[in-house]
């Protein structure tokens, strides 16, 4: 079964500061969903990543999808206080959508 | 238009017994599918359906059931309930489950087993 595995764990960032949060998969990587994640609460959508060497980005978040290495990475630029939460990656097995496999998350806590 | 929706936010339950959560997906979806996430994890994926027939499973035991109405909102059952089964269940929607597109997910059902 596919296992993601994401990087750092946790990390703190003073507001401001740029930061990398990546997600590898112990297998073929199909495309890869990313989301973002208040303590204890649902799962909010940031983009989806489907070719190699795809990369996309929604206001001070960029997520680049390297199939070769079986990873993705989530890069966000300047961080605020608001980016703070818990990052997800998912992937499914395969072309779909169906049954999607998630790393543990990475905590993510920016200081102002 | 409104997102995923589910119900109830919260629910303490005692061991043995019987529980429903509800989802209602986004209109125009036709796929649901549910998570289990436990603390300090990543969600788990339970079922998915589609066009209200069910698509896969997880590695869940049968005690987990859950079905899909004509109005794409689905329910999921749990049966026999064990203090592990204590967690945050999500409910997400898709337009379909054949695609790979956007999965939206709702809020969340806090389950807590005492």
């Amino acid at each position: 079964s596919q296992e993601l595995e994401q990087s750092p764990q946790s990390l703190i960032v003073q507001e401001g500061k740029n930061l990398t949060i990546n997600c590898t998969s112990s297998k073929t990587l199909y495309g890869l969903y990313w989301y973002k994640q208040k303590y204890g609460e649902g799962l909010i959508f940031l983009m989806m990543l489907q070719k190699g060497g795809e990369e996309k980005s929604h206001e001070k978040i960029t997520a680049k999808l390297d199939e070769k290495k079986q990873q993705s990475s989530l890069h966000i630029t300047a961080s605020q206080p608001s980016h703070a939460g818990i990052y997800l990656c998912g992937a499914p097995p395969g072309g779909s959508n169906y049954k999607l496999t998630f790393g543990k998350g990475t905590l993510l806590t920016v200081n102002p | 238009d409104a997102g995923v929706t589910q119900s109830p936010t919260h629910l303490i339950k005692t061991r043995g017994q019987h529980v429903t959560l509800r989802c209602s997906p986004i209109s125009g979806h036709k796929s649901v599918s549910w998570y289990q996430q436990v603390l300090g994890q990543g969600p788990q994926f339970i079922f998915q359906y589609y066009e209200k027939e069910e698509r896969g499973r997880g590695n869940f035991p049968d005690r987990f059931s859950a079905r899909q109405f004509p109005n794409y909102s689905s329910e999921l059952n749990v049966n026999a309930l064990l203090l592990g089964d204590s967690a945050l269940y999500l409910c997400a929607s898709s337009t379909d489950s054949f695609s790979y597109n956007e999965q939206f997910f709702g809020p969340g059902t806090r389950l807590t087993v005492l």
